[in-house]
């Protein structure tokens, strides 16, 4: 099955700063990675997705880019705020297959100091 | 429209004893699943649904059964509760399974 490491595991940066949260899978299948923001004791919200067709995308100050040659793929988040205080988890699928099964890497706390 | 609903927020058990997660959602999607939330472990995949009367295992189903008799409803049952089982446990609904998941707000299950 598909295996999803996520590094670093916390993050600190000062506010205004660039973030940056790495991921690689194991599956040359997966076609599908989307990322979510979890708030302290909240549900998991996606915040972006991308598709294997495509090597980067971007929303206002989130960006997400992807190598699949080299089976990893970044989230990256400019202008940092206190707000963006969270854990972010990315995950990997096969989206054209028939499991449809998302598999969730472990998590990285980032905190955005003032 | 409510989205994704999870009841009971909270939850504590005894070792042994059995329960039901409940889990609904509104808006017509067809794929529903549950995921267990453990510190450092990031979401691990229990049981998921493609549609009614369709059901299968994930990366961690032991200890846990599920059904789905009607599109908006997956329930998730514990037989037989043990300390492992201790957890933040997500329902999430998705139009196919292929695009965003909607979670829950979770349900937080100690076993004592």
């Amino acid at each position: 099955g598909e295996n999803v490491e996520q590094h670093p595991s916390t993050l600190s940066v000062q506010e205004g700063d660039s973030a940056v949260i790495k991921c690689t899978y194991s599956d040359s299948a997966s076609n599908y990675f989307p990322w979510y923001k979890q708030e302290l004791g909240k549900r998991p919200q996606l915040i972006i997705d991308i598709r294997s067709n495509v090597g980067e995308k971007k929303d206002q100050r989130i960006a997400v880019t992807l190598n699949k040659t080299a089976k990893h793929f970044s989230l990256h988040i400019t202008e940092t705020q206190p707000e963006d205080s969270a854990v972010y988890f990315c995950a990997a699928s096969d989206s054209s297959g028939s499991a449809r099964q998302l598999t969730f890497g472990s998590g990285t706390q980032l905190t955005v100091l003032p | 429209n409510a989205g994704v609903t999870q009841t009971p927020k909270f939850q504590v058990l005894k070792t042994g004893q059995s329960m039901t997660l409940q889990c609904a959602q509104d808006m017509n999607h067809e794929y529903m699943s549950w995921y267990r939330q453990d510190p450092g472990m990031g979401l691990r995949l229990i049981h998921y649904s493609v549609g009614a009367g369709i059901t299968d295992q994930g990366e961690v189903p032991n200890g846990y059964n599920v059904s789905r008799s009607t599109t908006e409803d997956f329930p998730l049952r514990l037989l037989s509760a043990a300390p492992s089982q201790t957890s933040v446990y997500f329902c999430a609904s998705s139009y196919d399974g292929y695009n965003e998941q909607f979670f829950g707000p979770g349900t937080r299950l100690t076993v004592l």
